[in-house]
């Protein structure tokens, strides 16, 4: 399957301070990708469709203002929290879509927000 | 509407009994379905696709379109089998390839 990175790992930062995060599939051109939150002991909740080259499809309840998305190329996309607050704090998580084979996911990134 | 649902949040068996993690959907036509695991401060995993009809790790899934249900099975459950399951549904208005998760249900296997 797909090799996805995430970078960073965990990042702490200041509330109303905004913070990207790396989405990277190193071994498969991805036209599609996919963000997702993740609660402790929860299940993930889709964010927005990264879609190459054109603007991402942002689920019911999610801010796009707040959650920019940017899917430059194939092997790359970022997702931004702008101004950030506690309860933005969560687990963010990306994966790499494949078709039938499904989607591949990153490590993930714990955010902070003090 | 588009739903994956897994009744149990907490399953636990002693190593060598067998293993059933429930999964029931919602979708009109033919529905795509995966099992996803995620080992303890890993990230998620690919285990099973319905359509390869494959056996991964001792695990198999068969759907069943008149329960509408993809349940997870394994004979033997060993202890490195312990970890958070999800089933997944592949959902949305269009070829987006877009996933519906299921709420994870966790295996815990005690020697």
């Amino acid at each position: 399957g797909a090799v996805v990175s995430q970078h960073p790992s965990w990042v702490i930062c200041k509330s109303g301070t905004s913070v990207k995060i790396e989405c990277r599939s190193l071994d498969f051109q991805a036209t599609t990708m996919f963000w997702y939150r993740q609660f402790p002991k929860q299940s993930l909740m889709l964010m927005a469709t990264s879609n190459e080259g054109s603007k991402a499809t942002y689920e019911q309840g999610v801010e796009k203002d707040k959650f920019l998305i940017n899917h430059a190329s194939l092997t790359l996309s970022t997702l931004t929290v702008t101004s950030a607050h506690p309860e933005d704090s969560s687990f963010y998580i990306c994966s790499v879509g494949s078709g039938g084979r499904g989607q591949f996911f990153g490590p993930g990134t714990r955010l902070t927000v003090l | 509407a588009q739903r994956v649902t897994q009744p149990e949040k907490l399953l636990s068996v002693f190593k060598g009994a067998p293993v059933e993690l429930k999964c029931n959907y919602s979708y009109s036509g033919s529905p795509e379905l995966f099992w996803y695991v995620q080992y303890s401060r890993q990230r998620l995993q690919l285990l099973l696709r319905h359509i390869s009809r494959e056996s991964i790790k001792g695990f198999t899934a068969d759907l069943n379109k008149g329960e509408t249900s993809f349940h997870l099975k394994k004979p033997f459950a060993q202890e490195e089998d312990s970890a958070m399951y999800y089933c997944a549904l592949v959902g949305g208005s269009s070829n987006t390839g877009k996933l519906i998760f299921g709420q994870g249900t966790t295996l815990q296997v005690k020697p």
